[in-house]
């Protein structure tokens, strides 16, 4: 099946520092889901792009559709220690989605 | 309030045994989905259901078994055939319709800890 792959595997910031995260894959594809898990809960979903570079925003959030449509980040500015969690890539494909392995943030106060 | 529930959300049982975990979504969505996450890892589909009575095996499907006779269900069973049952399982459920977002929404979790 199709392969995301996110980078970094994790991330070790102080409270108020910008992070960035990534997600390419080797396919084309034409929706970008972020999602933030936070520990013992159900990923949430942050922000759905559609259309290759667009760039949205949601609070501190950022992210955007690369215009090759291979790949997208996520930027989150001003980190505040409720950042902590796993985010994750997903990418839409007829009925099922698939998922990167998630990049766990820890937000040091 | 419309959502989905996963219950209960600590589950233990001992080896040998088949458990059901119980997925209920009351969001009218046509799609539900199961996923296994093990600690550091990702989320890996297990089955999921576009329509009632009708469901595909995800990525890792042995050991597990669905029914969908009712849209607002999907519950899963972990059989003892599942070699290594332990994990946290995620059931999530989609809009299928073709002008929705596709975004899925998950439910809080149950963990399954077999002794």
């Amino acid at each position: 099946g199709q392969q995301l792959n996110q980078s970094p595997q994790s991330m070790f910031i102080q409270e108020g520092e910008d992070v960035s995260m990534n997600c390419t894959s080797s396919s084309i594809f034409n929706t970008w889901l972020w999602y933030k898990q936070d520990p013992g809960e159900g990923p949430v979903l942050l922000i759905a792009l559609y259309k290759a570079g667009e760039l949205t925003s949601n609070g501190r959030l950022t992210a955007q559709f690369g215009i090759t449509r291979k790949d997208s980040f996520l930027n989150i500015s001003a980190s505040i220690p409720s950042d902590v969690g796993i985010y994750f890539c997903a990418s839409k494909d007829a009925g099922k989605s698939t998922f990167g392995d998630g990049t766990t943030l820890t937000v040091k106060p | 309030d419309g959502g989905i529930t996963q219950s209960p959300k600590y589950l233990f049982r001992k080896e040998g045994q088949n458990v059901t975990l119980s997925c209920e979504q009351n969001l009218n969505h046509d799609a539900m989905y199961w996923y296994r996450q093990d600690p550091g890892q990702g989320l890996r589909l297990i089955y999921y259901s576009q329509i009632v009575n009708d469901f595909q095996k995800g990525d890792i499907a042995e050991g597990y078994s669905v029914s969908r006779e009712k849209k607002e269900s999907f519950p899963l069973t972990v059989t003892s055939a599942q070699k290594n049952p332990t994990a946290f399982y995620l059931c999530a459920s989609k809009d299928g319709a073709s002008g929705s977002a596709g975004e899925q929404f998950f439910g809080p979790g149950t963990r399954l800890t077999v002794l």
